[in-house]
């Protein structure tokens, strides 16, 4: 069965580093999302992606928060400027169609990011 | 803006005892509402889906949820409920106008004691 995989699954960075989490969305899905998860708190949406743009993006999703597809396979988020409250598990996300139009989003299984 | 309200936030089941897992959102139009279960260390997968049409899906696992769209709730339910469904369950909504991002509730950590 295909899968959204992530890499890394765990990084530890020190504040004010730059950070780079990696997916690679199902290959016929044309729909990426990030999604993140600080401890004990809810799944919150970062930022949605089609047709080699963002389509959409949430309040967390500052400056210091960029996504690209490099190469037609990856979809990466990179964090500029880590700091502490960006300690959190990530999320990437893909869908073959827009979620509002039955699609379904298949999720990786997340990548936890500790900034010291 | 919108929200989703899972009640429960830890539930501690035996074996065979019947489950409900309470989800309510707060949307005025027209919504799509998913619940995703997350077994521990694995990836948030879909347990199933409303879209239009009958109030009562069926997913995976036995699984089933109402949607009651005058409760504005979507609470999953299982008849009987075994050890391996011991796991973190989500209630998410995605508003039909508002593109492709759902918006999650809190979690639910089900529990099952063999």
């Amino acid at each position: 069965e295909p899968e959204v995989t992530q890499t890394p699954s765990h990084q530890v960075t020190q504040m004010g580093q730059e950070v780079i989490l990696r997916c690679v969305p199902i290959s016929n899905h044309l729909y990426f999302y990030w999604y993140r998860q600080i401890l004990g708190q809810k799944v919150e949406f970062l930022v949605s992606f089609y047709n080699n743009e963002i389509s959409e993006k949430s309040e967390i999703f500052d400056d210091q928060f960029s996504v690209e597809r490099p190469d037609g396979s990856n979809f990466t988020l990179k964090i500029r400027s880590t700091k502490l409250e960006d300690s959190a598990m990530y999320f990437c996300a893909s869908s073959e169609l827009e979620v509002a139009n039955t699609g379904e989003l298949f999720f990786g299984e997340g990548s936890r990011l500790t900034v010291l | 803006a919108q929200s989703v309200s899972q009640h429960n936030h830890h539930v501690i089941l035996s074996e065979a005892a019947s489950l409900e897992l309470g989800c309510n959102y707060s949307y005025g139009g027209t919504v799509n509402l998913f619940w995703y279960v997350q077994y521990p260390g694995q990836h948030l997968q879909l347990l199933l889906k409303y879209f239009s049409g009958d109030p009562l899906v069926k997913g995976i696992k036995g699984f089933e949820a109402e949607f009651i769209k005058s409760k504005f709730s979507f609470n999953l339910r299982k008849p009987s409920v075994q050890w391996s469904d011991t796991a973190e369950y989500f209630c998410a909504v995605n508003a039909y106008n508002q593109g492709g991002k759902l918006i999650f509730g809190q979690g639910t950590e089900l529990s099952v004691k063999p």
